[in-house]
């Protein structure tokens, strides 16, 4: 049983095209999360949602927008894609955003790479 | 600022033994977490620390220490397969994680 599991894997698109990501959780964990990582591997938060309530947005263009139906949910809209968007994309999820004992230890997706021409 | 340093590259031999160091600046201190990804893969936990000192699990060691805001990884018996990115990340005061940039290890024969 694959713990997160974010589709698609591969996603090819055109500049100016609207995309989606789908992460569902089977663990039972309270918060979700999306990374962006870049061609440089480095993993930059983009959003985190803990029982279905963003808490953490970073500094991300308003053509990305995350939606969490329900906390074993997160998927991610990206509107009127750009080159600069091209990258892979992680969903991962934690027990807890602030627990201690590390149940905050993230369990990650196999990634989304999105390529956009 | 929050900054969290780990070397860009290191190379070892398989058999050896490999010490990855990360230090660390960040508002707060709430746990160092060391995380593997091999190349095309996604992160996975190797481990955690919030108390100085050593926490070993098998052929992989890794200390903290908070006054000085250093951590390493230490990575015994190398084997070709320990080829991955190494990624240091900190827990700041909000619970809030801070990523290094990773480091590349390359295990040769």
């Amino acid at each position: 049983d694959t713990a997160v599991s974010q589709t698609p894997k591969y996603l090819v698109t055109q500049m100016g095209n609207d995309k989606s990501i789908k992460c569902e959780q089977n663990l039972g964990h309270d918060t979700m999360y999306w990374y962006k990582q870049d061609s440089k591997k480095f993993l930059k938060i983009m959003f985190s949602y803990n029982n279905k309530e963003l808490i953490i947005n970073e500094t991300v263009p308003n053509r990305f927008s995350p939606k969490s139906p329900d906390k074993a949910h997160l998927n991610l809209h990206i509107n009127s894609l750009e080159l600069g968007d091209s990258a892979v994309y992680f969903c991962a999820s934690s027990q807890e955003f602030s627990g201690g004992s590390g149940a905050n230890v993230l369990t990650f997706g196999a990634g989304s790479r999105l390529t956009v021409l | 600022g929050q900054n969290i340093d780990q070397p860009t590259e290191m190379t070892a031999t398989e058999g050896a033994i490999v010490q990855i160091n990360c230090t660390y600046q960040t508002s707060g201190f709430n746990g160092l977490f060391w995380y593997q990804q091999h190349a095309g893969e996604a992160p996975t936990f190797l481990s955690y620390n919030v108390l100085d000192g050593l926490e070993e699990k098998g052929r992989f060691s890794s200390f903290l220490s908070r006054s000085k805001g250093y951590s390493y990884l230490l990575l015994k018996e190398l084997q070709m397969k320990d080829s991955a990115s190494y990624l240091c990340a900190v827990t700041d005061s909000n619970y809030q994680l801070i990523w290094g940039a990773g480091t590349k290890l390359i295990i040769k024969p």
